[in-house]
């Protein structure tokens, strides 16, 4: 069964580094986000990616973050410069139609851990 | 702001009764609705879900009811299993369906 694949697994970065999350959607998808997970929080919506370019983005998802579908099958979230409170799991997820959700739910990654220190 | 609102951050439940996990929201806008589970390590992974249009949707032991009036659903499960022990997050979308909002999850034991 086609699915999303996220790596790393877990990256550990000190602050102020770069990091890219990467994510491969399932190949006929054409809808992309990353969502993330606070440790103990909830699922928080980042931004969401169509004909690439971004269609939508939280308050979250300030000009540190920036997301990339380089090459058509990856598709990429890089934090600039990181900050303790990045910590999270990152989650991707694609979608194969659009327009509403209740055509297709979103299918999500593994996750990837980053840790901040 | 929290639009979408899991109150019960655990629920325990004994093997082959009903599980019921309850989910409010507060924007009206929300037309859509999406129950999730979540096992540890693991992306969150669909599981049923219910258009405004309707007040029920059945999927084998999963059922998922809507109260648009009260701005309620709720997610139950019967009879419940062990394997069912996980974290269950509902979600809601707008029209415009871009984008979902997340409860906060309610962790689900199932005790055999």
């Amino acid at each position: 069964e086609p699915e999303v694949t996220q790596t790393p697994s877990h990256q550990v970065t000190q602050m102020g580094q770069e990091v890219i999350l990467r994510c491969v959607p399932i190949s006929n998808h054409l809808y992309f986000y990353w969502y993330r997970q606070i440790l103990g929080q909830k699922v928080e919506f980042l931004v969401s990616f169509y004909n690439n370019e971004i269609s939508e983005k939280s308050e979250i998802f300030d000009d540190q973050f920036s997301v990339e579908r380089p090459d058509g099958s990856n598709f990429t979230l890089k934090i600039r410069s990181t900050k303790l409170e990045d910590s999270a799991m990152y989650f991707c997820a694609s979608r194969r139609t659009g327009g509403s959700l209740r055509n297709t739910e979103a299918f999500f990654g593994q996750g990837t851990r980053l840790t901040v220190v | 702001d929290q639009q979408v609102k899991q109150n019960s951050p655990s629920l325990s439940v004994q093997e082959g009764r009903i599980s019921i996990l309850n989910c409010d929201y507060t924007n009206s806008m929300f037309d859509y609705f999406l129950w999730y589970k979540k096992y540890p390590a693991e992306g969150p992974t669909f599981l049923i879900s219910i258009s405004s249009i309707k007040d029920k949707n059945e999927d084998g032991r999963f059922t998922v009811f809507l109260n648009k009036s009260a701005k309620h659903l709720s997610l139950h499960i019967v009879p419940s299993q062990p394997g069912d022990s996980a974290v269950y997050f509902c979600a809601a979308s707008n029209n415009a369906g871009n984008m979902l909002t997340f409860g906060g999850g309610t962790r689900l034991m199932v005790k055999p």
